[in-house]
């Protein structure tokens, strides 16, 4: 059974930093790409970061370029999202969510979430 | 604002047909597949269609995905009460080289 368990979030003043993490079982992670996606409190889901198999390619959404940083370690089965310079917009819950291979398709499973409240 | 527009509410009553529509661009919707996701209150989103029009196992035939230009609709058939949720579409945008959604539309079953 696949499965996606975040951790990591919580409450950061304005400026801080934090770092998610994901932890997947259930797949080989190393052939999967995976992505980041937020929601703030009450909002629409926002893709934030993605990385390939190979963490040869990554992207991000103009909102966090500069400020967040993706990575996966193959050894751990694991996913991060290394967030800088929090702001207040950025409080929502974090998800993380893998593509599927064949056929390829955004997002076939997802996370539970994290909260990350950005506050003072 | 989002890159994708829905509309933010739709409703139906049980056994209904109602489509949810989700309108972008040339460098968006029109070149690259679009993607639905369902997500009932308090609980992550779920796949419920990929490359414009199919269908993940397990999910329910009353939901169909369709693409034409610039625009893609999710209609969803024989409408119930556990389809009360909130829907998003997304894809791909070449302009801005990243992954967007729509901005949700909120179900609600009558």
């Amino acid at each position: 059974e696949v499965q996606l368990v975040e951790s990591g979030g919580a409450l950061v003043q304005p400026g801080g930093s934090l770092r998610l993490s994901c932890a997947a079982s259930g797949f080989t992670f190393s052939s999967y790409s995976m992505n980041w996606v937020r929601q703030a409190p009450g909002k629409g889901l926002e893709w934030v970061s993605y990385i390939s198999s190979s963490s040869s390619s990554m992207y991000y959404a103009d909102s966090v370029k500069g400020r967040f940083t993706i990575s996966r370690d193959k050894a751990k089965n694991s996913l991060y999202l290394q967030m800088n310079s929090l702001r207040a917009e950025d409080t929502a819950v974090y998800y993380c969510a893998r593509d599927s291979l064949a056929p390829s398709a955004f997002f076939d499973y997802w996370g539970q979430g994290t909260l990350v409240t950005v506050s003072s | 604002q989002s890159v994708l527009t829905q509309p933010p509410s739709a409703s139906g009553t049980p056994g209904q047909r109602v489509t949810i529509s989700c309108s972008g661009s040339s460098s968006n919707i029109e070149s690259n597949y679009v993607y639905w996701f369902q997500q009932l209150p308090g609980t992550a989103p779920k796949l419920l269609i990929y490359r414009n029009n199919q269908r993940p196992s397990g999910v329910p035939d009353r939901f169909s995905g369709s693409k034409s230009g610039t625009s893609a609709s999710l209609a969803i058939s024989g409408l119930r009460s556990e389809d009360e949720a909130d829907y998003y579409c997304a894809t791909w945008d070449d302009s801005l080289s990243g992954r967007v959604f729509g901005g949700g539309t909120k179900l609600t079953v009558l």
